[in-house]
């Protein structure tokens, strides 16, 4: 079995704040692992993944998540957030089964002018 | 290219009724997902489909079924509409059987279904 925790159902930074959105998980074998977007009445957007190559992966928008395995952790950072960063994330994990893909249930990501 | 489509874009039912949702994938894409984006819930995984055949479902009752047709398209049917039900409805294909391989899902906009 798999799961996703995201840890703060809401986070608030300021515009040129660094952007720090966490997620563990749990997987009986290597997962994979992604980070969605998903902006007001839209569908999601893959931001990046992890697919057991490099550990630090970079994504679109600037974003970029370190695989830790020793912390089963996978969280999501930005240098400087953008009023546009504003949306609700979700993280993923497969363990390449038959459960397609589990997702946290997202942090809102709220940017303070 | 076209991206995953999804129909209609809003449904409202009443309690009792059926609801279809409909979802066309990208072109090329066998597989194909349904979530429920419920208030409060996040997404939950419902069904999966590949080849025209179900491969996998959620935790859900069996009022929620659904079929993929020749063409790769997918019908996702609600029976006896409960007020829970109401939430948004994604969907997503993929190329290859199991998602998150080296490849990744494309969601369409979803269908936002309302039960009143």
């Amino acid at each position: 079995a798999q799961s996703v925790t995201q840890l703060g159902s809401h986070v608030s930074v300021s515009e040129g704040a660094l952007v720090l959105l966490r997620c563990n998980y749990s997987s009986s074998v290597p997962p994979y692992l992604f980070w969605y977007v998903q902006y007001p009445n839209q569908g999601l957007q893959l931001l990046l993944k992890y697919t057991s190559a490099a550990t630090l992966v970079k994504g679109i928008n600037g974003f970029e998540a370190e695989f830790k395995k020793s912390e089963t952790s996978f969280h999501l950072t930005k240098p400087s957030a953008h009023m546009s960063d504003a949306a609700e994330y979700f993280c993923a994990v497969s363990d390449r089964g038959a459960d397609g893909l589990t997702f946290g249930k997202g942090t809102h990501l709220i940017i303070q002018p | 290219e076209a991206g995953v489509t999804q129909s209609p874009t809003h449904l409202i039912k009443t309690r009792g009724q059926q609801a279809t949702l409909r979802c066309s994938p990208i072109s090329g894409h066998t597989s194909v997902y349904w979530y429920q984006q419920a208030l409060g819930l996040g997404l939950q995984f419902l069904l999966w489909y590949d080849e025209g055949e179900e491969r996998n479902r959620g935790n859900f009752p069996p009022r929620f079924s659904g079929r993929q047709f020749p063409n790769y398209s997918s019908e996702l049917n609600v029976n006896a509409l409960e007020l829970e039900d109401s939430a948004l409805y994604l969907c997503a294909s993929s190329l290859v059987i199991n998602m998150g391989a080296n490849t990744e899902a494309f969601f369409g906009q979803g269908t936002r279904l309302t039960v009143v």
